[in-house]
């Protein structure tokens, strides 16, 4: 079955950019859709964007300014970058798999990595 | 952007009891409607999609019904692991594919 796993370099420094990995293992990448999501601290979840397998992508308007996703196929990955991050990017930040053609719901998750943004 | 609204906030119900959570959408998304359980520091888990089907491996005393704007999601006999954050999504109207604020259940 399909596994995802969330990567990454560890903390920010506020206006910096955040760089994440998500790598697949199980399944291919080919064919679905692949989200990014995320939680700040004791709040509720943020759909940030999604990128489809032959790189076609969509963002949440309140990020899209910030965000670029990206994919791998031949490493079965796909990416994150959020740039000029402030605080309010601290967040739990999980990806997931999703469907497609109003089936977007949203299975497997990744475990999710906390990354903070700190001086 | 559909702004989906949980109610309660938080929900205590005593083991073996039954519990429901109600999901409002802002604006009709159909049946396009999912819910998820998160325990604390685990991802969280698909339990419904389409408002209504169970996702694979999820008990059947989990249950949810609705359409449109109003949404509800029943567990039927609440057994010790089932106390945890829910939260619903709606993926009728995207960007952004909107989430609750979560309802957490606790024990009574």
């Amino acid at each position: 079955q399909v596994q995802l796993q969330e990567s990454g370099p560890g903390p920010v420094k506020p206006s910096e950019t955040l760089s994440l990995t998500c790598t697949v293992s199980g399944g291919s990448i080919r064919n679905y859709y692949w989200n990014w999501i995320r939680q700040p601290p004791g709040k509720a979840l943020e759909w940030i964007g999604y990128i489809y397998s032959s790189g076609s992508t969509t963002y949440s308007p309140s990020l899209k300014s910030r965000v670029t996703i990206s994919v791998d196929t031949s490493k079965n990955q796909f990416y994150l970058r959020l740039s000029s991050v402030t605080a309010a990017d601290t967040a739990v930040y999980f990806c997931a798999k999703s469907y497609g053609d109003y089936s977007d719901w949203f299975a497997p998750w990744g475990q999710g990595t906390l990354v903070t943004v700190s001086s | 952007e559909i702004v989906m609204t949980q109610s309660p906030a938080t929900l205590s119900v005593s083991p073996g009891e039954r519990a429901t959570l109600s999901c409002r959408a802002s604006q009709s998304v159909r049946g396009n409607l999912a819910w998820y359980q998160q325990k604390p520091g685990q991802a969280p888990r698909l339990l419904i999609y389409g408002a209504s089907a169970r996702a694979t491996g999820i008990p059947a005393r989990f249950s949810g019904s609705g359409s449109g704007t109003e949404f509800t999601l029943t567990i039927s006999s609440l057994q010790s692991e089932d106390f945890a954050v829910y939260y619903c999504q709606q993926y009728n109207n995207w960007p952004p594919y909107t989430f609750g604020q979560g309802t957490k259940l606790e024990i009574k």
